[in-house]
């Protein structure tokens, strides 16, 4: 089975901050993603990446950045973590199309409290 | 990705089969059926998918209208930890390693009773 593991499931951070959330995956999947889930809003794309070192912004890149050294780890950084970044983050992987379509996996999801 | 229709909320009694049924009625030729399901403060769960053809893994059956313009995923046997909320989606499979995101609707809450 597919596992994508996040690091960390519960952190409380402080205002201004540098909080650093690690994913890995252990399919060997080249695309990675970093979601953040709130009520009402659903899912949303912060980042994502389709390879080694590359990366795309999603819909709500802004205040994050992310890091994709190994194809299996794909970091998501809050440089200055702020209360508005309260949220439950999911990582996600799926290998490129093959012949059946492209299943995505979570992980457990990381919930993020600022104060 | 076509839209996708579904009832918010369904109950099952524990040891029944669950039907949750998902409208598509604009989905293309090219594009998947896929389910996924979230437990309450979880990560969303891959189910299962299909393009035309009825699906059965391990966890559950997709059956596909021949005219593709609805499903329903069957759980045979629920029990009380497949209470969650059930994300039908329809979207186009990539042909290249390119990335894209996944939007989920707002699903079915399906709850299964003792």
């Amino acid at each position: 089975d597919v596992k994508v593991t996040q690091s960390s499931r519960y952190l409380v951070k402080r205002t201004g901050e540098k909080v650093f959330l690690e994913c890995v995956q252990d399919m060997d999947h080249e695309n990675m993603f970093w979601y953040r889930q709130d009520p009402g809003l659903g899912l949303r794309l912060i980042y994502f990446s389709y390879d080694v070192k590359m990366k795309e912004k999603g819909d709500i890149p802004e205040g994050y950045s992310v890091s994709r050294e190994k194809k299996e780890r794909f970091s998501l950084i809050l440089e200055s973590a702020s209360t508005n970044q309260t949220s439950m983050y999911l990582c996600a992987s799926k290998a490129s199309v093959r012949d059946s379509g492209d299943t995505i996996y979570f992980g457990e999801g990381s919930w993020l409290t600022v104060v | 990705d076509a839209k996708t229709t579904q009832p918010p909320s369904m109950d099952c009694a524990e040891g029944r089969a669950a039907n949750l049924p998902c409208n598509h009625s604009t989905i293309s030729g090219n594009e998947y059926v896929y389910w996924y399901r979230q437990i309450h403060s979880q990560g969303p769960q891959y189910i299962i998918h299909g393009l035309k053809n009825n699906e059965t893994n391990e966890m559950a059956s997709l059956i596909i209208t021949e005219d593709r313009k609805s499903s329903t995923l069957i759980l045979p046997h629920a029990t009380l930890r497949d209470t969650a909320v059930y994300y039908c989606i329809v979207r186009v499979a990539l042909q290249s390693g390119s990335a894209r995101q996944l939007t989920f609707g707002s699903g079915t809450q399906l709850t299964v009773l003792p």
